[in-house]
């Protein structure tokens, strides 16, 4: 099973600042099968990126996904106050699919 | 709108059953597969496994294999997870999320997730 290690925990930020988040894997991802998601309190999961780097339907440009084999990266370019929540990635190139433990962004 | 919409909450004793449903709309159900992803309270996401709505071919979590049935009705585009003998440890909220692609089990779709309580 691949595991994934979400840094930092909590990261604290202002609006407008550039918030960048990691998600480290035990085992190289295949195909960089590597999701993002933000889920608010009371709302479902939504994507934001899938294939490592490719922004899903609707995603703002601001969000933006890199990395490849064990690390990955999402970067918010410029933080709107919508954007404080809490963000899981998720690897799906190896059974069983398994998540990160979310880095929560919150305002600072 | 296209959306998820899953059953309320549940309070089950241990050793119980659960059966959770998932109702499609704007969408038809057969195009996409379904998965159940579940978290307990303090923890993170846990993939449970998932189901092709087109046949009904399901492939479940290794450690839930045998108490995990997934299954669907297409009459009411609804998916459906049961959960048996339930534990304490099954307290969770209960996702269902939508496959975006085939052979690529990401989810571009999701319910807002269902409580289930596990207390006697």
């Amino acid at each position: 099973e691949i595991v994934l290690t979400q840094s930092p925990g909590t990261l604290s930020l202002s609006p407008g600042e550039r918030a960048t988040l990691s998600c480290r894997a035990s085992q190289s991802v295949s195909s960089s099968y590597l999701a993002w998601y933000q889920r608010k309190p009371g709302q479902a999961p939504r994507l934001l990126i899938y294939g490592a780097s490719s922004r899903a339907t609707g995603i703002p440009d601001r969000f933006s996904g890199s990395g490849s084999a064990t690390d990955f990266t999402l970067t918010i370019s410029r933080l709107e106050p919508e954007d404080f929540a809490v963000y899981y990635c998720q690897q799906y190139g190896s059974s069983p699919i398994t998540f990160g433990q979310g880095t929560r962004l919150e305002i600072k | 709108q296209v959306q998820l919409v899953q059953s309320g909450a549940e309070v089950k004793k241990p050793g119980a059953s659960v059966k959770v449903s998932c109702k499609a709309s704007g969408y038809t159900l057969t195009s996409y597969g379904i998965s159940w992803v579940r978290q307990a309270p303090g923890q993170g996401l846990e993939w449970m496994g998932w189901i092709s709505t087109f046949n009904a071919n399901t492939h479940y979590a290794q450690n839930l294999q045998g108490r995990v049935s997934m299954t669907t009705d297409t009459s009411t585009s609804t998916a459906f997870m049961e959960l048996r003998s339930l534990r304490s440890d099954d307290t969770a909220v209960y996702y269902c999320a939508r496959i975006a692609k085939w052979g690529e089990e990401f989810f571009d779709l999701w319910g807002r997730g269902t409580l289930v309580t596990v207390s006697s």
